[in-house]
This record gives C-alpha cells, sequence and structure tokens, in this order.
C-alpha cells in the first residue's frame, strides 16, 4: 500500500532563517506531488506541484521554492522565512491522471517567530 | 472555471442528531467530488468520492454524499452524528486540464467546522 511521510511535524523559525521541509511517498511510482499551505480560515492553497523529477510548478509567487530531487521525494524549502510563511503545509499526491483523489501527509506546523 | 462554495462555515449537532455539510460546485465539464475531513493539526482524509458512477456516495464513518447535478451540489450527510465526527470537512472539485487546470490538480473549498454537543 501507499503511505506518505512528511516532517517535521512542528517547527519554530525565527525569521530570516533558511526552511526545508521533506516529504516521501512509498509505494507507487511516478506520483503527482504537491505542497498546500493552509493558513488560519482560508482553508487550502497550492503552492507547488510537480508531475516529474524536476519539473515544478508554482501556483503562486512568493517567498517558497520547491524541488523534485527524486521521484518519490518532495522538498519544500525557503532561503530567508518571512513572519507571513507562518501555517500548516501539506504534502500531497496523486496518480497522474485527471479527476483523481490526492493523498495527504500529516502536515507541518510552521511559526515564524 | 471550477469553483466550489461550502455554505457554512460552522455547523453545531447534538450528538445522536443528523449531520448536513452543504457543498455547491461550478464546473464548465462533469466533474469529480470529493469529501475530506481534517481533525486539529492533522492530515486531510478521504472521506468519499464522485467520479460519474451512483450519484449516491457512500464513504467511512458513515457519511454519505449526493450528487445532484441539477442543483450543482454534493452535500455530505450522516444520520446521526458522533463526538468522534467534530472536524473540519472540505468538499473539492477535481480541476479541469482543459480549463488552465494543472494535472491532478483539486480545487478545495474554504471548509466547514463540525461541533458536536454531548
Amino acid at each position: 500500500s501507499q503511505t506518505i511521510h512528511q516532517w517535521p511535524a512542528t517547527l519554530v523559525q525565527p525569521v530570516g532563517s533558511p526552511l526545508s521541509l521533506e516529504c516521501t511517498v512509498e509505494g507507487t511510482s511516478n506520483p503527482n506531488l504537491y505542497w498546500y499551505r493552509q493558513a488560519a480560515g482560508r482553508g487550502l492553497q497550492l503552492l507547488f506541484y510537480s508531475v516529474g523529477i524536476g519539473q515544478i510548478s508554482s501556483e503562486v509567487p512568493q517567498n517558497l521554492s520547491a524541488s523534485r530531487p527524486q521521484d518519490r521525494q518532495f522538498i519544500l524549502s525557503s532561503k530567508k522565512l518571512l513572519l507571513s510563511d507562518s501555517g500548516f503545509y501539506l504534502c500531497a499526491w496523486s496518480i497522474g491522471r485527471q479527476n483523481t483523489e490526492a493523498f495527504f501527509g500529516q502536515g507541518t506546523r510552521l511559526t515564524v517567530v | 472555471a471550477q469553483s466550489v462554495t461550502q455554505l457554512d462555515s460552522h455547523v453545531s449537532v447534538s450528538e445522536g442528531t443528523p449531520v448536513l455539510l452543504r457543498c455547491n460546485y461550478s464546473s464548465s465539464y462533469s466533474p469529480s467530488l470529493f469529501w475530506y475531513v481534517q481533525h486539529p493539526n492533522k492530515g486531510l482524509q478521504l472521506l468519499l468520492k464522485y467520479t460519474s458512477a451512483a450519484t449516491l456516495v457512500k464513504g467511512i464513518n458513515g457519511f454519505e454524499a449526493e450528487f445532484k447535478k441539477s442543483e450543482t451540489s454534493f452535500h455530505l450527510t450522516k444520520p446521526s452524528a458522533h463526538m468522534s465526527d467534530a472536524a473540519e470537512y472540505f468538499c473539492v472539485v477535481s480541476a479541469d486540464m482543459n480549463y488552465g487546470g494543472s494535472q491532478g490538480n483539486l480545487i478545495f473549498g474554504k471548509g466547514t467546522k463540525l461541533s458536536v454537543k454531548p
């Protein structure tokens, strides 16, 4: 069966520090991978998605970047965090076909102080 | 373009009473629709999905939803609420790749928080 791992679960970082959140998927090949951000009371916002190694699409301009160095690994990064980067970050995967559901990791609560 | 509207940001019910969480969608083609549940500080779990088969879809934990094309609705129901149902629920529509949707992208409603009183 497929599983998705996301870490760390919680993170407190000072403004201006770098960020690296990692997500890995097991039990499937060539998944679509996603990073979402969930801010309080604002629902889920798609940040990045990837349909293959090295292929990253950004949905919104921001202070963050994403990379996919391996087929089942998706990394969310920032060189310098802003207070507005605080939120709940969710990684997800789906099979590469339209109209299919996504499966989510347990999320990372990021607080920038 | 596709969109989804969850009509209530917060719903409160008593334990043992029915649950109704409302969702309306907008889509230029026949969409797939999903309901997800999220407990505090947890990831999202798929409750059920509609993909153009039976219009009444049964999911986990006793939830079900009915796809009504004429009303563009996909309301989530449960006959009897349990304390463990208290969570946030998201209605989701699949994006159409031909109308600017990214491959496999999902469009989320803003969520409905369900409170269950003892």
